[in-house]
Order: C-alpha cells, then structure tokens, then sequence
C-alpha cells in the first residue's frame, strides 16, 4: 500500500487560510470515509485534529476542517497563527485494519 | 487522563530483536484497539500494526510482515511489540497508540520511544 500524496510545504501569513490536499487511490481515500488528520509539532507526538473526513476532536479549534472530493481529502486552516506551524498528516483506513499515512506536509507560518 | 508510556527502545546490532512495551491508563485499555506506529528520523508517519480489544484479530503493514508481532496482556493494560531481524533502516521513533475500531483513528498517543539499528 502506497502512502497517499501530500505537498511537500504549504506556507501562509497570520490571519490567512491555506488547504492541505491528501490524493489517494479508490483502494484507499476513495473508498472509505475514515480519513483523519494529525498535528505534529517538532519533537513532540502526533495529535488528532480530524477524524472521520469531517469530525473535530474535543478541544480543537474550530479553525480546522476537513472535507473529501473524490479521491482527495483536504484540510483546511483558517485564520492561521503561528502556533499552526507543524508537520500534517492525513491517515485512511484501507482495509482489514490496516491503515497509510500522507507523506506529510510541513506547514510554514510567514 | 489517557496517558501511553513506551519503553524498551534503544541502540541493537543489525539483525537483532527487542521487545517493546507500552503501558497504558487512564481508560479501559481492554476496550479499544491498540496500534503501533514509526517516525524514522526526518521522515514522515508509517502504521506498522493493529490489534483488536481481545487480540484475536491483528494486521501488519507489508513492510514488516514476518517481522513483528504486536500482542497485549490487558490485566496488565499493556502492548507489546516483539521485532525481529532489525535491519539499519528500522531506525525510527516508535509510539503506540489509541486506535478506534469505530473511526480507525488515533485518538491518543504515547511520547514514542527510540530505537537505533546501527552495528
């Protein structure tokens, strides 16, 4: 199972909103709806921010939402900070248990 | 509150095993799935294995088959990882964490522990 495609590095101004793609195959984002999205900040463990496509975790900020056209799931952040900057990462579900995570993409606040 | 520690990582010749543990509370350990996942250095997330409430069901991704097995003593609300074969490329962060058979998400996570494959 190959990982889904993610860019590399999205960069936005405070204030602003930037979407994070994830690109799968029908085996995997274009077939099941569990994709979620984690947070990772440098030298710290991953954080769930959505689950379910479209679900926020209690405690996250409702400037983060996801969505799903196709075989892309995307993320999007508005009204970014500069506590934003991290490491995202999609995740789907493809079966039988197993899961495969985006590439990543590091998110640079200007 | 949820908490996941790791333990057991550290520096192994090539080809050797190591067991690691994690150590859950502050929930029902015996009621979620449990997973285990890697971050080489620099690198992104990679899902290694899943294992269900009674560990009668478990799944391995194609890059560690035959290699891993992932295994839980829920009196002891504990998972393990048994590796074998470790290999340079093994290098990486290992977390555990809180899986969800509902959502197939990773709702909590450990703080990871390090392992190095280096001769």
């Amino acid at each position: 199972q190959s990982a889904m495609t993610q860019p590399a590095s999205v960069s936005g101004s405070p204030g602003q909103s930037i979407t994070i793609s994830c690109t799968g195959t029908s085996s995997d984002v274009g077939t099941y709806n569990p994709v979620s999205w984690y947070q990772q900040h440098p030298g710290k463990a991953p954080k769930l921010i959505i689950f379910d496509v479209t679900k926020r975790p209690s405690g996250i900020s409702d400037r983060f939402s996801g969505s799903m056209s196709g075989n892309t799931a995307s993320l999007t952040i508005s009204g970014l900070q500069a506590e934003d900057e991290a490491d995202y990462y999609c995740c789907s579900y493809v079966g039988r248990g197993s899961r495969v995570f985006g590439g990543g993409t590091k998110l640079t606040v200007l | 509150q949820v908490q996941l520690v790791e333990s057991g990582g550290g520096f192994i010749n090539p080809g050797g095993s190591l067991r690691l543990s994690c150590a859950a509370s502050g929930f029902t350990f015996s009621g979620y799935y449990m997973s285990w996942i890697r971050q080489a250095p620099g690198r992104g997330l990679e899902w290694l294995s899943y294992i269900s409430t009674t560990g009668s069901y478990t799944n391995y991704a194609d890059s560690v088959k035959g290699r891993l097995t992932i295994s839980r003593d829920n009196a002891k609300n504990s998972l393990y990882l048994q590796f074998n074969s470790l290999r340079v490329d093994d290098t990486a962060v290992y977390y555990c964490a809180r899986d969800t058979s509902t959502g197939w998400h990773f709702d909590s996570w450990g703080q990871g522990t390090l392992v190095t494959v280096s001769a």
